[in-house]
Parts: structure tokens; C-alpha cells; sequence
């Protein structure tokens, strides 16, 4: 079956780093993604992971191991505007997009 | 980026009525698009995909029936929501992909559709 697990919630202070990890255990893998989604509106894109190793940009940066069904998402120097909900997501077979239940992260001043 | 736009942004309406949410690609071919339903506070779900010409597959648990996808173009995807009742009630949101783009692995997703039953 697919399954996506990542922490529900966390909390984190501002200017701090905070991690959020992702594990799966899906059909098939085409690549792993991590989008922000604040409350109401659609998610956006922040990263994909295709081949393992660390994807950098900016103040994020996502980690990928195949061989672990493991990822994480890197948040650097935290702003109040990074209060949102987090969303671990695989590429399966035909396609299709399947996300984790995602994790509500809250930014502390 | 891809740009994907999803109209109504929100919309009310009568529990037995139907409603139609419509999902397009402004500048680019989607030969796949996916529509998903967030309730409050939850994951999104996948219910169906949708391929240009072809009939949609549907996830195990969506009645087709009642959720009619039609993706009758490269540009355009409707999902209508037939006999709509209360519990449909959520946030439905359309994403697209043209496959064969290496430049865009990523699926581009729509605003979002507040449907709300009364």
C-alpha cells in the first residue's frame, strides 16, 4: 500500500532552523516532492528530489536517500511567513501525485 | 513556472444541485491533470486523473458517478459534482503536468475550490 508519514505538528522560533522529515513506502518512485501550504489556499512548489543526495535553494534545502524511503525539508533562518502547513509528496506509478498528511509548522517570535 | 487557473474560487449551493468546477492550463498542454480534496485540516486526497481524450481513473473509493470528469481538451479539465450533499462539502483543487517537460517535474495547482453544500 502507499503510505507517506511525516510529523503532524511542530513548533519552531523565529531566525531559528527547524527539520522536518518525511518517510515513505509507495508502489513505485519517481521522485519526491515538498510543498508549502498556507491554511485555504493551494499548495506551492518548494523542492524535488529525483536522485539522492541534498537539493539546496535559498533559505531551503530538501535531502533525499532511496534506499531509506527518507526524506527531509531544511528551513534556515525562520520568519514568521513560514507558518504553514508542509507536504511531503512521491511520484508513483502513472503519475500520479500522492501526499503525506502534511505538517502544520509554527513559528514562534 | 506553469500557470493553472481553477474557477469558482468558492461556491455555495443547494444540497440535490450540481456544480461544476473547471480547471485550465494558461500556457501550457496538460495531458494529465489530477483533481484532489483537502478537508479541514487533512492531507490532500487524491480522487481521480484525468487524461486528454481518454476516460478518467478514479481512486479507489470515489464514486464516479458522482464526481464527472471530462477532460475534453489539452487546456481544460471539469470536475461536476452531482447531487451535491453536505458532507461534499471541502476544497477541491485541480493540478496539471505535461509529461515529456523535464524542465517542470512539478505539478502546477489551481487556486482552489470552496464548496460548500447548504
Amino acid at each position: 500500500g502507499q503510505n507517506i508519514d511525516q510529523p503532524t505538528e511542530m513548533t519552531a522560533t523565529e531566525g531559528a532552523i527547524v527539520q522536518i522529515n518525511c518517510t515513505y513506502q509507495t508502489s513505485g518512485f519517481n521522485g519526491l516532492f515538498w510543498y508549502q501550504q498556507h491554511a485555504g489556499e493551494a499548495p506551492t512548489f518548494l523542492s524535488y528530489n529525483v536522485l539522492d543526495g541534498l537539493e539546496e535553494k535559498g533559505r531551503f534545502s530538501s535531502f533525499l536517500s532511496r534506499s531509506k524511503g527518507y526524506s527531509y525539508l531544511l528551513l534556515k533562518e525562520l520568519q514568521m511567513k513560514d507558518s504553514a502547513s508542509y507536504l511531503c509528496a512521491v511520484r508513483d506509478v502513472g503519475d500520479k501525485i500522492i501526499f503525506g498528511k502534511g505538517t502544520r509548522l509554527h513559528i514562534l517570535p | 513556472g506553469a500557470v493553472v487557473s481553477q474557477h469558482p474560487s468558492w461556491v455555495i449551493c443547494k444540497s440535490g444541485t450540481s456544480v461544476k468546477i473547471e480547471c485550465r492550463s494558461l500556457d501550457f498542454q496538460a495531458t494529465t491533470m489530477f483533481w484532489y480534496r483537502q478537508f479541514p485540516k487533512q492531507s490532500l486526497m487524491l480522487m481521480a486523473t484525468s487524461n486528454e481524450g481518454s476516460k478518467a481513473t478514479y481512486e479507489q473509493g470515489v464514486e464516479k458517478d458522482k464526481f464527472l470528469i471530462n477532460h475534453a481538451s489539452l487546456t481544460l479539465s471539469t470536475l461536476t459534482v452531482t447531487s451535491a450533499h453536505p458532507e461534499d462539502s471541502s476544497f477541491y483543487i485541480c493540478s496539471a503536468r505535461s509529461q515529456g517537460d523535464r524542465m517542470w517535474p512539478e505539478a502546477f495547482f489551481g487556486q482552489g475550490t470552496r464548496l460548500t453544500v447548504v
